[in-house]
């Protein structure tokens, strides 16, 4: 069975400075995993996954993350914050059957 | 390509009425998928639909249901609405198959009162 937790329901950061939001996993087979944003009154959008192929994954806006096997991890990042990045982020987990399991969310809130 | 439509985007009923939900996948998309969104519970998995049999069910009371018709349109019921079932319901579609990413619509704003 797959979960996923994401540490801290909110996140506080200043315009320009490092975006980091964690993620941890859980999953008894190779895991695809997921970071997607939900901007208020909006549906969920794919910021980028993870399929294998490379342990970095670069997704849209300038997110990153990075899959760490060790450390069950998949922590999304993003050099300088700006204003339009706040929204609510959640990781996902996929095995191999269909279904996909979000983490809680984590309000990312960016500081003039 | 058109993305994931959902019907109606906001509704307010009354409780002990029901409401039916309408989603339109992705051209060329079999799996449909609900959620529904709430501050307290956050994004809870509902049902997933392919080729018009339920292929998941999250663990939601029977009131909630929901069906798949020939060209991948999904709907969902609740039926004996509740204070509690106000909420974002959201509908995804994805090709199907392991590790395949879900595409989201907009979402059905429910109020209860």
């Amino acid at each position: 069975a797959q979960s996923v937790t994401q540490l801290g329901s909110h996140v506080s950061v200043s315009e320009g400075a490092l975006v980091l939001l964690r993620c941890n996993y859980s999953s008894s087979v190779p895991p695809y995993l997921f970071w997607y944003v939900q901007y208020p009154n909006q549906g969920l959008q794919l910021l980028l996954k993870y399929t294998s192929a490379a342990t970095l994954v670069k997704g849209i806006n300038g997110f990153e993350a990075e899959f760490k096997k060790s450390e069950t991890s998949f922590h999304l990042t993003k050099p300088s914050a700006h204003m339009s990045d706040a929204a609510e982020y959640f990781c996902a987990v996929s095995g191999r059957d269909d279904k996909i399991i979000f983490g809680k969310g984590t309000r990312l809130h960016i500081l003039p | 390509k058109a993305g994931v439509t959902q019907t109606p985007r906001y509704l307010i009923k009354t409780r002990g009425q029901q409401v039916t939900l309408s989603c339109s996948p992705i051209s060329g998309h079999r799996s449909v998928s609900w959620y529904q969104q709430t501050p307290g519970q956050g994004l809870q998995f509902l049902f997933e639909y392919f080729s018009e049999t339920q292929r998941n069910k999250g663990n939601f009371p029977g009131r909630f249901s929901g069906r798949q018709f020939s060209n991948s349109r999904s709907e969902m019921n609740v039926s004996t609405l509740e204070l509690g079932d106000s909420a974002l319901y959201l509908c995804a579609s994805s090709v199907s198959g392991s590790g395949n990413t879900i595409y989201f619509g907009e979402g059905s704003w429910l109020t209860v009162v």
